[in-house]
């Protein structure tokens, strides 16, 4: 079974340009959420999609954005890139939208540097 | 807000030996703890989750975590280390005031282990 695949794996773009990651989930899971990971922190919550619809957002500026696909694919858009945001996106996948049980599945994450 | 506290960033133990790995939560209501592991250059695996049934909670490879209500902490172990345990691993909580699905990490715990 494909588990959550993302792409790509490393990029490195200069400040102030725009980058797109992409995301695929697990068959069958509808819910997509993304993460943050700086170099020697945990993960931090971005985003997350159900059924095509932003359903939560962390604390992050308006230069992130997201889009579901009626495939439950997803992309995430960083504009205007700052050397703050150099670190691991990691994308995750489940089944539901809410509640605190469901699993998270996720991905190899895409490493991004910002020179 | 709730929020976990990773009492150790770095923890080293020879193989065949326990392994204890410390996390304290802070949680208005009864909460959903979770241990996810991250070997370098891979997705998260969630080790177990916590939420509310069996205090003690088995997980996968040998792992476990005991969930102590009277002294808020949810430590995992392990009674006999493995080399390929040697890997990061997160304590989470699930923030259950979002309606959505976002789970706080803390800030991790470096796993060493030596022959």
């Amino acid at each position: 079974d494909a588990g959550v695949t993302q792409s790509p794996t490393h990029l490195i773009k200069t400040r102030g340009q725009q980058v797109t990651l992409r995301c695929s989930p697990i068959s069958g899971h509808k819910s997509v959420s993304w993460y943050q990971q700086v170099l020697g922190q945990g993960p931090q919550f971005i985003f997350q999609y159900y059924e095509k619809e932003e359903r939560g957002r962390g604390n992050f500026p308006d230069r992130f954005s997201a889009r579901q696909f009626p495939n439950y694919s997803s992309e995430l858009n960083v504009n205007a890139l700052l050397l703050g945001d150099s670190a691991l996106y990691l994308c995750a996948s489940s089944q539901q939208t809410g509640g605190n049980t469901g699993e998270l599945f996720f991905g190899e994450g895409s490493r991004l540097t910002v020179l | 807000a709730q929020s976990v506290t990773q009492l150790d960033s770095h923890v080293s133990v020879s193989e065949g030996t326990p392994v204890l790995l410390r996390c304290n939560y802070s949680s208005s209501y009864s909460p959903s703890l979770f241990w996810y592991v991250q070997h370098p250059n891979k997705g998260l695996q969630l080790l177990l989750k916590y939420t509310s049934a069996a205090t003690l909670v088995k997980g996968i490879n040998g792992f476990e975590a005991e969930f102590k209500k009277s002294e808020t902490s949810f430590h995992l172990t392990k009674p006999s280390a493995h080399m390929s345990d040697a890997a990061e691993y997160f304590c989470v909580v699930s923030d259950q005031k979002t309606g959505f699905q976002k789970l706080v990490f803390g800030t991790g715990t470096r796993l060493l282990v030596s022959p």
